[in-house]
């Protein structure tokens, strides 16, 4: 069955670290984004690419970073630069065309201690 | 810039109960309207949707109808589940964002026996 993968489930980090999240999709969708979920502030996009070798920044780009090397891969780094990186983080893809539904991953829970 | 304000959770019902949770939104032009749903552990799945004024999006016994005279997409389900237990996320997108969508903080909600 085609759909998203975020690995690892869960992922504990100390604080200065820099730490890569990965996202895999494999519904040939152009388009690839990162969301981070805290509670009561519901999703906040923080990158995304409509194709490969292109990203853009979202709303709350700062301390992180990305690449899309590959049509199927976006993977999203959490930096030290970050200043509250502890959070639930969400990738999604979709055809990228207008009202095209997005498709998401399980997600990622980054605790940094 | 682009906006959506959702009912506070949690919300509470008993199953069989009617549900409405509020959505209202502010956009220029005239925005596509969504309602994403997430089951616990899980990442968020397309529940409805309407992209133009005086539609009704429908699945799974869910309805919401974009109404443009008061920018709102209320979510209403005549009778709930169990199962139906989630955060139920409103969101939107406009013909230049491509498929970036603004969601709202997202509303909880638990379901009874």
């Amino acid at each position: 069955d085609g759909g998203i993968t975020q690995s690892p489930k869960y992922l504990f980090r100390k604080e200065g670290q820099n730490v890569t999240l990965s996202c895999e999709q494999n519904l040939n969708h152009d388009a690839m984004y990162w969301y981070r979920q805290d509670p009561g502030q519901g999703l906040r996009l923080i990158y995304y690419s409509q194709i490969v070798n292109d990203f853009q920044k979202g709303d709350i780009a700062e301390g992180y970073s990305v690449s899309r090397e590959k049509k199927e891969s976006f993977p999203l780094t959490v930096t030290s630069a970050q200043k509250n990186p502890t959070a639930f983080y969400l990738c999604a893809s979709s055809r990228g065309e207008y009202n095209s539904p997005l498709h998401f991953g399980n997600g990622t829970r980054l605790t940094v201690t | 810039g682009d906006s959506v304000t959702q009912m506070e959770g949690p919300v509470t019902l008993s199953e069989e109960a009617f549900l409405t949770i509020n959505c209202t939104y502010t956009a220029t032009g005239y925005p596509s309207l969504f309602w994403y749903v997430q089951y616990p552990g899980e990442g968020l799945q397309l529940l409805l949707k309407a992209t133009k004024a005086d539609d009704k999006g429908s699945n799974k016994g869910f309805e919401a109808t974009y109404r443009k005279e008061t920018t709102s997409f209320h979510l209403e389900k005549g009778s709930v589940q169990v199962s139906d237990s989630a955060v139920y996320f409103c969101a939107l997108t406009r013909e230049t964002s491509g498929s970036r969508l603004t969601f709202g903080e997202g509303t909880q909600l638990t379901v009874n026996p």
